[in-house]
Formats: structure tokens, sequence, C-alpha cells
């Protein structure tokens, strides 16, 4: 396993940009989640993906935010019209009920600042 | 409702002494409780996890948590603090869905 992969790293973006993070799961992962982290807090549930299919979406995750797995493997999440308030760490995790006994294993996360 | 109550926000402890972080859970279910340490700048690294079998878990670097249902309790506890501990913990449950509940995390000081 090399592990759960998220790019880029770092984005700085200004007010109203649109932008886009990447996350590659373990491959034989078939569930992927994506976080949301703000500091001093723990992370907060965005939505889930079961292969291609987005079975569930975290009322945090206002119509600005979409995600996308296609065909079940990388994920993307793309943020329309960013605003200040969606500064934070936004961490991709993937699991697979079939090994490893049920945890997540986390990416190191992309850091968003708006400014 | 499922939710995680990490009772303390920060704790300092002294090189070489015990740690103890405290974690409360509530499910409806059979949960799966897990403890993830989060050092700056660093992902989310899993510590260990209790799926009903052993209620006395035991994980990397020395970590250990005990699972007692009826006190709901999933406490992470270390015989002997080292520096390189300091960081956040995190503790997770899983109440039997896909859906992993972070607490608000405890942020270990360990002091030299």
């Amino acid at each position: 396993d090399t592990g759960v992969s998220q790019n880029p790293r770092h984005k700085i973006t200004k007010r109203g940009q649109n932008v886009t993070f990447r996350c590659d799961p373990i491959s034989e992962h078939n569930r992927l989640y994506w976080y949301r982290q703000t500091l001093g807090q723990g992370p907060e549930f965005l939505t889930y993906f079961q292969n291609e299919a987005q079975l569930e979406k975290s009322r945090l995750l206002s119509d600005r935010f979409s995600a996308e797995r296609p065909k079940g493997s990388f994920s993307t999440l793309e943020i329309q019209r960013t605003e200040q308030g969606d500064s934070a760490m936004y961490l991709c995790a993937s699991s697979s009920r079939a090994r490893g006994g049920g945890e997540a294993f986390f990416g190191q996360g992309t850091r968003l600042t708006v400014v | 409702a499922q939710s995680v109550t990490q009772l303390d926000s920060h704790v300092s402890v002294s090189e070489g002494t015990p740690v103890l972080l405290r974690c409360n859970y509530s499910s409806s279910y059979s949960p799966s409780l897990f403890w993830y340490v989060q050092h700056p700048n660093k992902g989310l690294q899993l510590l260990l996890k209790y799926t009903s079998a052993a209620t006395l878990v035991k994980g990397i670097n020395g970590f250990e948590a005990e699972f007692k249902k009826s006190e709901t309790s999933f406490h992470l506890t270390k015989p002997s603090a080292h520096m390189s501990d300091a960081a956040e913990y995190f503790c997770v449950v899983n109440p039997g869905t896909y859906k992993y509940i972070f607490g608000t995390g405890t942020r270990l000081k360990v002091l030299a």
C-alpha cells in the first residue's frame, strides 16, 4: 500500500475563486470519505462514496461544494466561489470492510487558505 | 445519536510519567472505537482500534486502551511518556455504519 495521497498539500486562493482537490485512495479500498478540519477542532464528516456512488453528503457541504469519484477510483472535491470560512484542512480517507478491521486510512490533507 | 466526548482538551505530563487521555462515547449499536494521533503538519495515524474482540487493546508506541461498555469509555493510556508523544489525539467511533465520528481532540504536551 502506498497510502492515501492528496494533492495539492497547500492551496492559497482569492475569495470567489474555484478550487479543486484530488484524493487517490488505497487502491483496493471501495470506501472513500472527505472530512474538513478547522483549527482546534476534530475532523468533521463531509461526504462518503462507496465505489463511484456518493451515498451521503453532510449539511456542511453547501451547494458550492461538489465531490465526484468517477469509476470508483480517485476522487475530487471542488469548491466554487470560495469564501474565507472555507479555509480549513480538507482530509480524504479510505477504508475497506474486507480488510483491516474497519479503520480508515487518512491522507495528509490539503490545507486551503482563502484570502 | 452517536457522539464522542474527549474530556480534556489539553493534557500536560512530564517525560517518563504515565499518560491518560479520556474518551467517552455514545452509540446505539456495538461500536468500533479508534484512537488516532496527529503530529504537526502530519496526517492522522491510527494508534489502536477496538472491534469487539479483547477489551484491552494494545497499539503502537506503547499505547493501550480499555473498552468499558458499562462506563461507555475508551481511555488511552501509556505507562511512560516520551517527548515524541507530544501531539493531538483523537478518539473516534464507528457505530456500525460507514461513518467515523471524531472527538474534538486532546492536545498532549510532554514536559522535559
